[in-house]
């Protein structure tokens, strides 16, 4: 089914542990992003990336990188991981023009 | 930079009554404005939209209405239902969304 693929869907790290949330869809979109959303707030742009090749920070990027690998995929990294970064993590995709936001299911992730 | 503010932050109505969330925003370069609703552990799903050259779209007990020159626009749910109950939430775009705190929508049997 097409759409926007994330994995993994949950996981815990300790403080200080490295990960990357993966993402890809393969509708042929150029424009992909990664949200946080925490506890009862809304969604917060920590990058995205417009086209393949290119990648801009949003509102939260402090602690993350990010990789546009190929068209399809987008990475997130974690380096150091902090409880503060503890946080439901949403990919996201988009083509041409405005419009047409698909999101992918979620990744929780727990930082103890 | 670009800013949209949403109310109220928690709305319980009857069900079978109307919902009404609101937001307003400072940038007139916005030209496209969607709707989100989130039920809990899941995914934001685009439930209506709205473009800068339309002032009122509907879809069954959905409706979005637009007023440019005041900067706000407005979701209105009619006939509530208890499949109803999450979490809305603006957002607005020029190259990428900027979303609103989002609106919990509690429908009381």
């Amino acid at each position: 089914n097409a759409g926007v693929t994330q994995t993994p869907k949950f996981q815990v790290l300790k403080t200080g542990q490295s990960m990357t949330l993966q993402c890809a869809q393969d509708m042929n979109h150029n424009s992909m992003y990664w949200y946080r959303q925490d506890p009862g707030m809304g969604l917060r742009l920590i990058y995205y990336s417009a086209s393949e090749g290119t990648t801009d920070k949003g509102e939260v990027p402090n602690g993350y990188n990010v990789s546009r690998l190929n068209k399809r995929e987008f990475s997130l990294r974690l380096e150091s991981a902090a409880p503060s970064q503890t946080s439901v993590y949403f990919c996201a995709s988009r083509g041409s023009g405005v419009y047409g936001y698909t999101f992918g299911s979620g990744t929780r992730l727990t930082v103890v | 930079g670009e800013n949209v503010e949403q109310h109220p932050s928690t709305l319980s109505v009857q069900e079978g009554d109307s919902a009404v969330i609101k937001c307003t925003y400072s940038d007139s370069a916005s030209n496209y404005f969607p709707w989100y609703k989130q039920e809990l552990g899941k995914r934001p799903q685009l439930i209506i939209d709205i473009r800068s050259n339309v002032g009122e779209k509907k879809d069954q007990r959905i409706a979005v209405t637009l007023n440019k020159t005041a900067k706000h626009f407005s979701l209105h749910i009619t006939e509530t239902q208890p499949e109803d109950s999450a979490v809305y939430f603006c957002a607005l775009a020029n190259y990428q969304l900027i979303w609103g705190a989002g609106t919990k929508l509690i429908i009381k049997p």
